[in-house]
């Protein structure tokens, strides 16, 4: 069964710091793994998609086919990167649905 | 704002009593997704639909749950007789067609029963 694993439900930092939040999926097809984030205050939304390899907002992700891995990294920590983060997996059971199945999230806080 | 948008944001009712939540999506989007989140979890699939057509129901939605989307456009969730474990964060989402298209997400209905 596909399943999303975020290992950290908290991760704390200091500015300027790298960043690294984990995300392990199991998924028997061919992944293709989203990041979205949530701001106080705000609605979800995507931050990258593995397939289009961009750098938004500074964050790099890299679906790891072989450790079953999609880790979201930054590497300067800015204050106004504090936000919850999920890790998602877009499952075809059939049609054109693609229901996305959600990691539990790793709320980043990043101090001054 | 021509995102996903969601009525109400908030709604506080007693157990037993019918809720019904709308969203409109985003205009040309004909995919449209229920989600519920509750605390320290990431949101979790409910129903599925293509245009007017109801594709697929996750076993979370039990038989007092009820989703419409009438002509296509907006869609309605329905719970009867409510239960204090549906409170929960409903979030609905909408994607255009095209496989794996990116989903946008309204701000949520956040639903207490007490």
């Amino acid at each position: 069964a596909q399943r999303v694993t975020q290992p950290e439900k908290l991760l704390s930092v200091f500015k300027g710091a790298p960043v690294e939040l984990k995300c392990n999926y199991s998924y028997s097809g061919s992944p293709e793994l989203f990041w979205y984030v949530q701001y106080s205050r705000q609605r979800l939304q995507l931050l990258l998609r593995h397939i289009s390899r961009e750098s938004i907002k500074g964050f790099t992700a890299d679906l790891n086919k072989g450790e079953t891995s999609f880790h979201l990294k930054k590497p300067f920590a800015q204050e106004e990167d504090s936000a919850m983060y999920y890790c998602a997996l877009p499952v075809n059971s059939g049609g054109s649905n693609y229901k996305l199945t959600f990691g539990k999230g790793t709320l980043l806080t990043v101090n001054p | 704002d021509t995102g996903v948008s969601q009525d109400p944001r908030h709604k506080i009712t007693k157990r037993g009593q019918n809720v019904t939540f709308r969203c409109d999506p985003i205009s040309e989007h004909n995919r449209l997704y229920w989600y519920r989140q509750t605390l320290g979890q990431g949101p979790e699939f409910l129903t599925y639909f293509q245009n007017e057509a109801q594709l697929e129901k996750s076993r979370l939605l039990s038989d007092r749950f009820s989703a419409e989307r009438p002509k296509g456009s907006f869609s309605t969730l329905e719970i009867q007789r409510t239960e204090q474990g549906d409170s929960a964060m409903y979030l609905c989402a909408s994607s255009p067609s095209g496989r794996r298209e990116t989903q946008y997400f309204g701000p949520g209905t956040r639903l207490l029963v007490l």
